[in-house]
């Protein structure tokens, strides 16, 4: 599965839009990028998944170029409620994709 | 439908004692997925099983863990004979189908602390 990169963290402000970028250089042909959510004390959640260009739910939106090395994830107006870390995963959709690889995540921290 | 349980929520151990973790999936869901999470790590796959089948325990250490998933009941995650070491925040998920990315389902897991 391919590696992936993330910022330890990042800071904003309520109402801001925060863009998490998380880079996957070794992204094979089948991969799929998906990103967790994870508060304190709780179980990931999945938050959204994309494979290429633009995909956009009620909660966020994943950009990613036409290389797919690299993927941002846009959260908009965040509030207090988004301090979580996020993690990005990369990879196969099929059956042998079970194993879910999280790396260390990007820490974000919304401050009022 | 009520989402992935897991007991205790919080459980604390002497050293050498036992350690068992329960997790009822998702109604419907016959995959269960074991994850480890260290302090300020991301989560480390341990084992999949599926009704009465461990699928793959490839991350499971080869001494004193096991996890059985019977036909009727939850997924037992048992650690015999635990170390320091050992804790940690353990996470069970749920899917309905054996695949990944977004269909697992994650419980709320389970805090153990030994002493």
């Amino acid at each position: 599965l391919a590696k992936t990169t993330q910022p330890i963290s990042m800071d904003s402000y309520e109402g801001q839009e925060v863009n998490i970028t998380c880079s996957h250089n070794n992204i094979a042909t089948n991969d799929y990028i998906t990103w967790y959510q994870q508060f304190p004390s709780q179980g990931p959640r999945f938050i959204i998944q994309g494979y290429k260009t633009k995909v956009t739910n009620e909660v966020a939106s994943l950009f990613i170029p036409a290389d797919r090395k690299s993927s941002t994830l846009s959260l908009p107006r965040v509030s207090l409620s988004d301090t979580a870390v996020y993690y990005c995963l990369v990879g196969d959709r099929s059956d042998s994709s079970y194993k879910l690889i999280f790396g260390s995540g990007t820490r974000l921290l919304v401050r009022p | 439908n009520a989402g992935v349980m897991q007991n205790p929520r919080h459980l604390v151990r002497r050293r050498g004692q036992e350690a068992r973790l329960r997790c009822s999936p998702m109604k419907g869901h016959s995959h269960v997925y074991w994850y480890r999470q260290l302090p300020e790590e991301g989560l480390k796959f341990m084992v999949y099983l599926q009704k009465e089948n461990i699928i793959d325990e490839s991350g499971m250490p080869k001494e004193r863990f096991s996890a059985e998933f019977p036909k009727e009941g939850p997924s037992i995650l048992r650690i015999q004979q635990v170390v320091r070491g050992d804790s940690a925040a353990y996470f069970c998920a749920s899917s309905s189908l054996p695949t990944g990315s977004n269909e697992q389902f994650f419980g709320p897991g389970t805090r153990l602390t030994v002493l």
